[in-house]
C-alpha cells in the first residue's frame, strides 16, 4: 500500500524552529518529487514547497523562503521540512504529498499540526 | 485569500447533481491542462478524485467528472451519496514565478 506518514508537528513559540518527517511505503520513493502543502485553521490549501527526485531542485512559496528548508533521504524514504523563525501565521496542519506524473498529488498523508504561540 | 475561487459551500439531496466551481487566471487553470481535484475528510488524508481536468483515478467511481472552460474548472457530482460530504479543493500548476501550485479555498459539500 502507497503511504504518507507525517510527524513532528507540535506547539513551538513565535521565533522558534521544528523539523516536519514524511516517511514514505510502498513506492519507488527516489523517483518522485515530494511536496510540503499546509492548511490553516479555517482556510484553503497552500502549497509550501518541493524537492526534485535528487534533491537538486527545491521550490518555495515566496511567504516560507529564508526560513523554512525541504530536503529528502532516499536511503530513509523519508522527507523533511525543517522550520524555522517561525510566525503564527505558520499555524497549520501541514501534509507531504506525492507529487504524481500527471501533474497532482497523490497520494497525501494524514497531516501534521503546528501551531505558533505568540 | 486563495489563488483560485471556489463557492464556500455547495448542497444537495442524495440522488441530485451538484457542480462546483474553480476560477483561476490565464497563468493558471487558463494556461494548462494540469487542474486537479481533492476530496477531504476532516482528519484524514485528502484523497485524489480528477486529474488532468477529466481524469479519474482507478477506483474513484464515475459519480464524479471534471471540465473546464477558459479560466474556470468545474467539478461535477452526480447521483449524490451521503459518503460524497466532504469538503472539495481544486489545484493547478501555474507559471507564476513566485510558486508551482495554486489550489481553492475549498468548497464544503452538504448531502441534505
Amino acid at each position: 500500500e502507497v503511504q504518507l506518514v507525517e510527524s513532528g508537528g507540535g506547539l513551538v513559540q513565535r521565533g522558534g524552529s521544528l523539523r516536519l518527517s514524511c516517511a514514505a511505503s510502498g513506492f519507488t520513493f527516489s523517483t518522485y518529487w515530494m511536496s510540503w502543502v499546509r492548511q490553516a485553521p479555517g482556510k484553503g490549501l497552500e502549497w509550501v514547497a518541493n524537492i526534485k527526485q535528487d534533491g537538486s531542485q527545491k521550490n518555495y512559496v515566496d511567504s516560507v523562503k529564508g526560513r523554512f528548508t525541504i530536503s529528502r533521504d532516499n536511503a530513509k524514504n523519508s522527507l523533511y521540512l525543517q522550520m524555522d523563525s517561525l510566525r503564527a501565521e505558520d499555524t497549520a496542519v501541514y501534509y507531504c504529498a506525492r507529487e504524481g506524473s500527471a501533474w497532482n498529488f497523490d497520494p497525501w498523508g494524514q497531516g501534521t499540526l503546528v501551531t505558533v504561540s505568540s | 485569500q486563495s489563488a483560485l475561487t471556489q463557492p464556500a459551500s455547495v448542497s444537495g439531496s442524495p440522488g441530485q447533481s451538484i457542480t462546483i466551481s474553480c476560477t483561476g487566471t490565464s497563468s493558471d487553470v487558463g494556461d494548462y491542462n494540469y487542474v486537479s481535484w481533492y476530496q477531504h475528510h476532516p482528519g484524514k488524508a485528502p484523497k485524489l478524485m480528477i486529474y488532468g481536468v477529466n481524469i479519474r483515478p482507478s477506483g474513484v467511481s464515475n459519480r464524479f467528472s471534471g471540465s473546464k472552460s477558459g479560466n474556470t474548472a468545474s467539478l461535477t457530482i452526480s447521483g449524490l451519496q451521503v459518503e460524497d460530504e466532504a469538503d472539495y479543493f481544486c489545484c493547478s500548476y501555474t507559471r507564476s514565478s513566485t510558486l508551482n501550485w495554486v489550489f481553492g479555498g475549498g468548497t464544503k459539500l452538504t448531502v441534505l
